[in-house]
């Protein structure tokens, strides 16, 4: 069975740093894009971040491009989200989530998701 | 504003057949995308439900289908049970955004 286990949540103040980690088992982690979803208390799923299978593509929403940088080590079957410049609306729950892959394409909908790391900005 | 519109809530009885629609707007250029369904249980972390507008992947139940037509997609639930309550997201793609979107989702409440 598919694992995603996500870490790294917690509660930094507003302009903090927080990275998360999320480690993959069960699956062939470096064949798989994957991505971030985060979802505010109370709120809707909102896209943060992708990337792709070696690490050279990422995607990022508007709102997080120059705070949050995606990574990814295929070594240690691992997913990382380095989150800097905090603000009170980047409270959420963060999901790690696989994209679903083939042997020839990766495509924008998520097959597998972690149970999610709470990251709270407040001073 | 997203650009896939749900409505906040839908019910239905046990044994029921509901429907919960996801329209996409005309700011995502009229162009039309896969829609991908999740249910997200009270506490726990969405799942797949419908992929490619129609598909469900091994182990969803049957009373669960998908279906599009031009912009609006749509999920049905037939035979509905006590455990169906939870929230529904639609998701597709956002040519502005050039990521995935979701929907706002909608809360189904089985009476």
């Amino acid at each position: 069975e598919v694992q995603l286990l996500e870490s790294g949540g917690g509660l930094v103040q507003p302009g903090g740093s927080l990275r998360l980690s999320c480690a993959a088992s069960e699956f062939t982690f470096s064949t798989y894009a994957m991505s971030w979803v985060r979802q505010a208390p109370g709120k809707g799923l909102e896209w943060v971040s992708s990337i792709g299978t070696s690490g050279i593509g990422t995607y990022y929403t508007d709102s997080v491009k120059g705070r949050f940088t995606i990574s990814r080590d295929n070594s240690k079957n691992t997913l990382f989200l380095q989150m800097n410049s905090l603000r009170g609306d980047d409270t959420a729950v963060y999901y790690c989530a696989r994209q679903y892959c083939t042997s020839t394409s990766c495509y924008l909908y998520f097959d597998y998701w972690g149970q999610g790391t709470l990251v709270t900005v407040s001073s | 504003q997203s650009v896939l519109t749900q409505p906040p809530s839908v019910s239905g009885a046990p044994g029921q057949r509901v429907t919960i629609s996801c329209t996409a707007s005309i700011s995502n250029n009229g162009a039309v995308y896969d829609v991908h369904w999740y249910q997200q249980l009270p506490g726990k972390a969405p799942k797949l439900l419908i992929y490619g507008d129609t598909n469900r992947p091994s182990g969803v139940p049957d009373r669960f289908s998908g279906s599009k037509s031009g912009t609006s997609a749509s999920l049905a639930i037939t035979g509905l049970q006590a455990e169906d309550e939870a929230d529904y997201y639609c998701q597709s793609y956002d040519s502005n955004l050039s990521g995935p979107v979701f929907g706002g989702g909608t809360k189904l409440t089985v009476l």
